[in-house]
């Protein structure tokens, strides 16, 4: 079975700059997650998407993150514009319902 | 609200000792799920374990085992016999009910040296 896929894996841009991630979930997940890790922290959730509905975004800095889950599969998440502080691992997961979340290699994310 | 408490930073062991990775934990749920994960150096977090609140029984898979005490609120974390290819991060996780968020803590960086 394959496991979660995003893309890219890495991407340097400047502050002020827009950029989007990519996430493929494991087959039949109904379930969603985009996480935030900064260097020595542990993850943290920005959004969770149950099929193609938001779950939680309560964590999610609105006014420049966005992220969307066309017809309940892949999902995009956009930084626009970014900031220094958005220099961070962004992680995704998929998990069927009530169950463990399983997470992609994530992208590593520079912003100068 | 729910928190995750690893106190320990970094760990360093020498190869084949045994090793105990804490894991403190705060929530008002009555129904809630602990997780370990593990993050090698390629940075994908590797799921581990999931214990559920209503079951207190250890656990054992090969050299892991795991010790869930809730009158401490605590999910402890034991390598035996540890090896260079256990080295990495490792991150204890707490949720609520159903498929919810999971709240991590900062993660214990465990180096085996040989």
């Amino acid at each position: 079975e394959a496991g979660v896929a995003q893309s890219p894996r890495y991407k340097i841009i400047e502050k002020r700059q827009s950029v989007a991630f990519w996430c493929n979930p494991i087959s039949g997940h109904a379930t969603l997650y985009w996480y935030q890790q900064i260097l020595g922290q542990g993850p943290k959730l920005l959004i969770q998407f149950q099929n193609n509905g938001v779950v939680d975004d309560s964590q999610l800095p609105k006014d420049r993150f966005s992220a969307e889950r066309l017809k309940g599969v892949d999902s995009t998440l956009k930084i626009q514009p970014a900031k220094l502080e958005d220099s961070a691992v962004y992680l995704c997961a998929s998990s069927p319902l009530d169950s463990e979340q399983y997470f992609g290699p994530g992208t590593r994310l520079t912003v100068t | 609200a729910q928190k995750v408490t690893q106190a320990q930073t970094e760990i360093s062991v020498v190869e084949k000792e045994d090793v105990t990775l804490d894991c403190v934990y705060e929530t008002r749920d009555t129904t809630y799920y602990l997780f370990w994960y593990k993050q090698p150096p390629s940075g994908e977090l590797v799921f581990l374990i999931r214990r559920n609140s209503f079951d207190e029984q250890n656990e054992i898979s090969g050299r892991y085992s795991w010790n869930f005490q809730k009158s401490t609120s605590s999910f402890n974390f034991t390598i035996t016999a540890s090896q260079v290819v256990d080295s990495a991060v490792y991150f204890c996780a707490l949720s609520g009910r159903g498929a919810q968020k999971l709240v991590f803590g900062q993660g214990t960086r465990l180096t085996i040296n040989p």
